[in-house]
């Protein structure tokens, strides 16, 4: 498996709180992205990144944004989490734009 | 926005029969890949497509990519039970974006 971890892998908070996922990898791609996975939905790309502080919005965007400082590591932020956004969360990596995209083991994150 | 449909949702089958999901977008696509999915794991990559018209095999898969760019398909000869999991097709146009299907979740009965 690639060198891509997810922290944390498992999160339970309240509505109306801040809550970070990192991803973090040790493969020096260029491109990271953030998908959330729910049933009947597949995968969803919330916010992808082609580069340090590049980023941009994906389909399900609204309500996180991101963060990336340094090649390895992609913040995703839900600045007040809600219920709808209880999900599991999948970080991936690739390192060209149209390559095979390897994934983190996945945060499960439950939001009461 | 781009749209890619899934089909079926779920799969049962007997071990040793054959399997196939079907992928289909709603705008013509540059490529295409699948992934696999086991139950309490996370997606990987299978392979990618990008002519019409190809064909690839791994071993005992077929991938298929339409002529006009807009569906493909997995096939599975003789299932296993290590065949089990969901199956996705992800497809992209332009852009940085891969849209992903629903998934088809297999079932192999031993």
């Amino acid at each position: 498996d690639a060198g891509i971890t997810q922290s944390p892998r498992h999160k339970v908070t309240e509505t109306g709180t801040p809550v970070t996922l990192r991803c973090h990898q040790t493969e020096n791609h260029r491109y990271m992205y953030w998908y959330r996975q729910d049933p009947g939905h597949g995968l969803r790309l919330i916010h992808y990144s082609y580069g340090v502080k590049d980023t941009d919005k994906g389909e399900v965007s609204d309500g996180y944004s991101v963060s990336r400082s340094k090649t390895e590591d992609f913040l995703l932020t839900l600045e007040s989490a809600t219920s709808s956004q209880t999900s599991v969360y999948f970080c991936a990596i690739s390192d060209q734009r149209y390559n095979e995209q390897f994934f983190g083991p996945g945060t499960r994150l439950t939001v009461l | 926005g781009q749209q890619v449909m899934q089909i079926p949702q779920y799969q049962h089958v007997q071990e040793g029969e054959d399997f196939t999901t079907y992928c289909n977008s709603s705008t013509t696509l540059s490529n295409i890949q699948w992934y696999k999915q086991r139950p309490g794991g996370h997606p990987v990559f299978l392979i990618q497509l990008v002519k019409s018209g190809e064909v690839k095999k791994q071993k005992r898969l077929t991938f298929q990519f339409g002529e006009a760019k807009k569906n493909s398909s997995l096939h599975i000869t003789a299932t296993q039970t290590t065949d089990v999991g969901t199956y996705f097709c992800a497809g992209s146009n332009t852009g940085n974006q891969f849209y992903f299907g629903t998934g088809t979740s297999l079932t192999v009965i031993p």
